[in-house]
């Protein structure tokens, strides 16, 4: 069974640092892109980066590009999200999710999803 | 990276069915198979529901089904139940090499 448990989540004042953190088990983890996804409070759901199965090959939103950085560790089966000069809209539930493909430049979907961790940035 | 449109809310009946559209451009939904569909239960992660357009994951009952024309998908949940009562998201794979997702859908089962 395919298990994903986010954590590093908490509150940090605008412009601090966040690292995030997703422990997957269950699966090849080298084997599949994974993605972060965002849901700030009582709003919809914000892809906002993916990595492939390599670690070589990154994308990100446009509203992260610059601040965050995607990367995971293949020998600890660990997805990692740097987010730095955090703002008060990166306020949100963050999500892993596991991709169907390894490559993150070909099309897929977010077949497991975990529970989430919540990052507050607030004074 | 503009959000897919999605209508803020549908709702029906036990028994009967819904469609939710999901509209985008040229770059994403209308350029590739790649259109997924979620349902989210508050308080919960997102669970896939659709993908590929038209498919379902194991498990996932048949009254729910995809479809896509042009630049707009659907999906489409027949033979509504009370457990349906959700948020739905669509998604899709864009010319960037990213994703994109619509603003959701409120479904309410009366």
């Amino acid at each position: 069974e395919v298990q994903l448990l986010e954590s590093g989540g908490g509150l940090v004042q605008p412009g601090g640092s966040l690292r995030l953190s997703c422990a997957a088990s269950g699966l090849s983890f080298s084997s599949y892109a994974m993605n972060w996804v965002r849901q700030a409070p009582g709003k919809g759901l914000e892809w906002v980066s993916i990595i492939s199965g390599s670690g070589v090959t990154t994308y990100y939103a446009d509203s992260v590009k610059g601040r965050f950085t995607i990367s995971r560790d293949n020998s600890k089966n660990t997805l990692y999200l740097q987010m730095n000069s955090l703002r008060a809209e990166d306020t949100a539930v963050y999500y892993c999710a596991k991709d169907r493909v390894t490559a993150a430049g070909t099309g897929g979907y977010f077949d497991y999803w975990g529970q989430g961790t919540l990052a507050t940035v607030s004074s | 990276q503009s959000a897919l449109t999605q209508p803020a809310s549908v709702s029906g009946s036990p028994g009967q069915s819904i469609t939710i559209s999901c509209t985008g451009t040229s770059s994403d939904v209308g350029g590739y198979k790649y259109v997924s569909w979620y349902q989210q239960h508050p308080g919960k992660a997102p669970k896939l529901m659709i993908y590929d357009v038209n498919n379902r994951p194991s498990g996932v009952p048949d009254r729910f089904s995809g479809s896509k024309s042009g630049n707009t998908a659907s999906l489409t949940i027949s033979g509504l139940q009370a457990e349906d009562e959700a948020d739905y998201y669509c998604s899709s794979y864009t010319t960037n090499s990213t994703r994109v997702f619509g603003g959701g859908t409120k479904l309410t089962v009366l």
